[in-house]
């Protein structure tokens, strides 16, 4: 079975360009999670969804991203504009989400620098 | 809200040999789960070994076994003959067991872990 599925693996873009990240669960599981890794502040939690409904989005840095969840295999991280200090590697991860012992797996991260 | 701290920010360990990376963590619930996950170069996430706060008996993965201690709030792995595969982050998390399973993992800030051979 595939894992999650995210892209792009590497993105370089400019400051003030819209930045999209995207995100693929595993087929059947109805939570999905945002975090976002770097160097200063480790990996950090950004947004979660049950059932494709935002459950917290306090870890969100600003109004300049967003995420969507549209349907149970399809989720986006937006960031518009994007600034130097947002580059970090962003990952996706699911999990069943029936018991809190059930793992949660990850994509692979998508590696943004911002110049 | 609770928190994870690993001490260790770097740990080298010889080839074969048996090494401890430590976690405590904060929290005042009572329910919840522990996770070791290992992050070599590629950047994947991958979840080592995990432990059940209700269980006293320690969990163990092959070469990989934790000390749980619900007491002292401390939660370290253990990874015996060490092989060059091992060299990776370690990232210590909690899960809190409530809402039925949907939350997220909170994580320390890593440990790198270095096999020399």
């Amino acid at each position: 079975d595939a894992g999650v599925i995210q892209s792009p693996r590497h993105e370089v873009t400019e400051m003030g360009q819209e930045v999209t990240l995207r995100c693929k669960p595993i087929s059947g599981h109805n939570s999905l999670f945002w975090y976002r890794q770097t160097m200063m502040r480790g990996l950090e939690l950004l947004i979660y969804f049950n059932n494709n409904v935002p459950i917290d989005d306090s870890g969100m840095p600003e109004d300049r991203f967003s995420a969507k969840m549209p349907n149970a295999s399809f989720s986006t991280l937006k960031i518009q504009p994007s600034e130097p200090r947002d580059s970090a590697v962003y990952f996706c991860a699911s999990s069943l989400g029936t018991h809190s012992g059930n793992t949660i797996y990850f994509g692979e991260g998508s590696w943004l620098t911002v110049v | 809200a609770q928190t994870v701290t690993q001490s260790q920010p770097e740990m080298s360990v010889q080839e074969a040999e048996t090494v401890t990376l430590s976690c405590t963590y904060d929290t005042s619930e009572s329910d919840y789960y522990l996770f070791w996950y290992k992050q070599p170069p590629s950047r994947q996430m991958i979840l080592v070994i995990r432990q059940e706060a209700y269980k006293q008996q320690n969990a163990t993965e092959n070469r990989f076994s934790v000390n749980f201690q619900k007491a002292a709030k401390s939660f370290s792995l253990k990874i015996s003959d060490s092989q060059l595969g091992d060299a990776a982050m370690y990232f210590c998390a909690y899960r809190t067991d409530k809402n039925s399973g949907n939350t997220p993992l909170v994580f320390g800030k890593g440990t790198r872990l270095s096999v020399i051979a």
